[in-house]
Parts: structure tokens; sequence; C-alpha cells
């Protein structure tokens, strides 16, 4: 079946400007979380979804970041006047419960510059 | 605060050599354990985990991991690398009972030379 896809695959902007990225979880998985990794670092988690409840924003690293998901599918994560030091991959994952193990997507590469 | 520790960054191994990559935690509760690994151009994907049970967990490929609770370790292993097994290795732990949000350890990145 199908698995986790996010997109853009890549994207480039400039310092300043707003992005909005996708991921589309696999069918039917109540929990989603993002993440995001730097080059030699670890998955820095940001937020988790979890079926109806208010998702768990602890990670979220600046007030410039937010993330919802809509009818508890399809997740979008916003950076608002993106830094240099947002430059990362954003990783998306799903899981059928909250203790299962997770589904990772290809992840978007962020550049700003 | 959870934190996970990979002792290992780097590791370079020659096909045939023996492997064990370490991960330790900091939680003393109960907990969920994972091995991830990502392979070059590819997706995290699951290596093995272990929820209860036999604390030696099976995995693809050949993996094991041995869950050591009064160490807080769960340290990967195979007998037998191989040049196909040169990845980025991730080790996570989630508590059971609580947010379950699992902590990703940095990371070893393996070699393996034919």
């Amino acid at each position: 079946g199908a698995g986790v896809s996010q997109s853009p695959s890549n994207k480039v902007t400039e310092k300043g400007k707003d992005v909005e990225l996708r991921c589309d979880p696999i069918s039917g998985h109540t929990a989603l979380y993002w993440y995001r990794q730097s080059l030699g670092q670890g998955l820095e988690f940001l937020i988790y979804f979890q079926g109806n409840s208010a998702p768990d924003k602890s990670g979220l690293p600046s007030d410039r970041f937010s993330a919802e998901r809509t009818g508890g599918s399809v997740s979008t994560l916003t950076i608002q006047r993106t830094q240099q030091e947002d430059s990362a991959v954003y990783l998306c994952a799903s899981s059928l419960r909250q203790d299962n193990e997770q589904f990772f997507g290809p992840g978007t590469r962020l550049t700003v510059l | 605060a959870q934190s996970v520790s990979q002792h290992n960054h780097h590791v370079i191994l020659s096909e045939a050599a023996s492997l064990e990559l370490g991960c330790n935690y900091s939680y003393g509760g109960t907990v969920n354990l994972f091995w991830y690994v990502q392979y070059p151009g590819q997706h995290l994907q699951l290596l093995l985990k272990y929820f209860s049970g036999d604390p030696l967990v099976k995995g693809i490929k050949g993996f094991e991991a041995e869950f050591i609770k009064s160490k807080f370790s769960f340290n990967l292993r195979k007998p037998s690398v191989q040049w196909s097994d040169t990845a980025e290795y991730f080790c996570a732990v989630s508590q059971r009972g609580g947010s379950y949000i699992p902590t990703f350890g940095r990371g070893t990145s393996l070699i393996v030379h034919p």
C-alpha cells in the first residue's frame, strides 16, 4: 500500500518568506509526527497529532512554526518568516496508534538562503 | 527530560566483521524501544522493536538487539556485516503510559568496506 508522502521534496526559499510543507500519512494511521533533521544531528521532535486530541506542540522551536492536521489525515507544517537556521530536512511520520512503530516519509529538504 | 545516547557516531568496518552499536536512555519507567535504519537515499525504516517479553529481539537482515533494563541499554548487534548494511542507524525510546512520543538518538553512521 501507499506509504507516507511529503511534498515538496525540496524547497529553496529566501530569508523572511513563509513556507508550507505537506504530509500525507498512511490511511487509517491515527498518530502523526513532525521531526526536523539537521546535518549530523538526530531527529528533533516538533509536533505530534493523535486522533482528535489537541496536538502536542512542545517541540516547536518558536512561534514562527505551526502545524495543522485536517480531517485527521493530511498535515501541513508552516514556517513563517524563515531564517537560515531553519534549513534542515523536515520529516513526517505516522503510526497506527500512538505506541506503534513509525512509518516515515521521504522528507522535505528546506534551504533558506 | 528523557534522553537517548548513541555512543558511536561513526563506525567503519570491513565485510564479515561483527557489529555492536550502543544505545542508552535516561528514562526509569517502562519503555518501548526501537532501532531505525536509513539507507543512502531511502526513508527511515524500522529495523526492530521491543515492547515486552524476550529481551533479545530479532529484526530484519540478521540484526538483533538486547534490552538490558538494569543498564538502560538497547544495543544493536549483527554477527557479520555486509557492504549493503552501510547506512545511518537511529535508536529511539518512548515512554509507555506517557506521551509515547519517541526520543531519537543522534544516529550512528556505519560504513562497511567490501
